[in-house]
């Protein structure tokens, strides 16, 4: 089955500063990627997503890049807000629809004023 | 926009008692899924179903069932809590273009 690793588990940038999120995925059948964002005391919420066709794919400061070759895939975050601040999930689903999403452990981001 | 309801956001239990959570989507989809997150851990799926009387397996299933009578409604049971079970629990109902959709969890304490 499909395994995913994220890392770092807690990142802190100063306000202003990029940061950046990484995952790994096991599973060379896995096909859709998203983020979620969990903001303190709410439920995740999508933020981005890439499917394996393409190989980055932006939103305002929020970016994804995706390689297939080397099955990791990162979030970058342009310009950091304190709005940013959350935990964030990738996540993993392989190419057949009932196949569960395996997500990361998470990374907690602190954005420093 | 997809409404994801828990039946309740804090329980408080008793070491062996039966617990219901139920969670209800009202956009029609296929797919939902129950998590529970622990700090360090993530989100580790316990239980998904694709269809009405439909379910599956997912990462943790020990200790818990099941139960999907209705597309809208898909409740989590724990047969016999144990303390191991406090958790926070997720519900999810998953879109045509694969979005999930959590539900706002249920606060599950387990004395």
């Amino acid at each position: 089955g499909e395994n995913v690793e994220q890392h770092p588990s807690t990142l802190s940038v100063q306000e202003g500063d990029s940061a950046v999120i990484k995952c790994t995925y096991s599973d060379s059948a896995s096909n859709y990627f998203p983020w979620y964002k969990q903001e303190l005391g709410k439920r995740p919420q999508l933020i981005i997503d890439i499917r394996s066709n393409v190989g980055e794919k932006k939103d305002q400061r929020i970016a994804v890049t995706l390689n297939k070759t080397a099955k990791h895939f990162s979030l970058h975050i342009t310009e950091t807000q304190p709005e940013d601040s959350a935990v964030y999930f990738c996540a993993a689903r392989a190419m057949n629809r009932d196949d569960k999403i395996i997500f990361g452990k998470g990374t907690r981001l602190h954005i420093l004023p | 926009d997809v409404k994801v309801t828990q039946s309740s956001r804090y329980l408080v239990k008793r070491t062996g008692e039966k617990v219901f959570l139920e969670c209800v989507q009202d956009m029609d989809h296929e797919n939902m899924f129950w998590y529970r997150q622990d700090p360090g851990l993530g989100l580790r799926l316990i239980y998904f179903s694709y269809d009405v009387k439909m379910k599956e397996k997912g990462d943790i299933p020990e200790g818990y069932s099941v139960s999907r009578e209705k597309k809208e409604r898909f409740s989590l049971i724990l047969e016999s809590a144990s303390t191991n079970q406090t958790s926070m629990y997720l519900c999810a109902s998953v879109s045509a273009s694969d979005t999930q959709y959590f539900g706002p969890g249920t606060r599950l304490t387990v004395l």
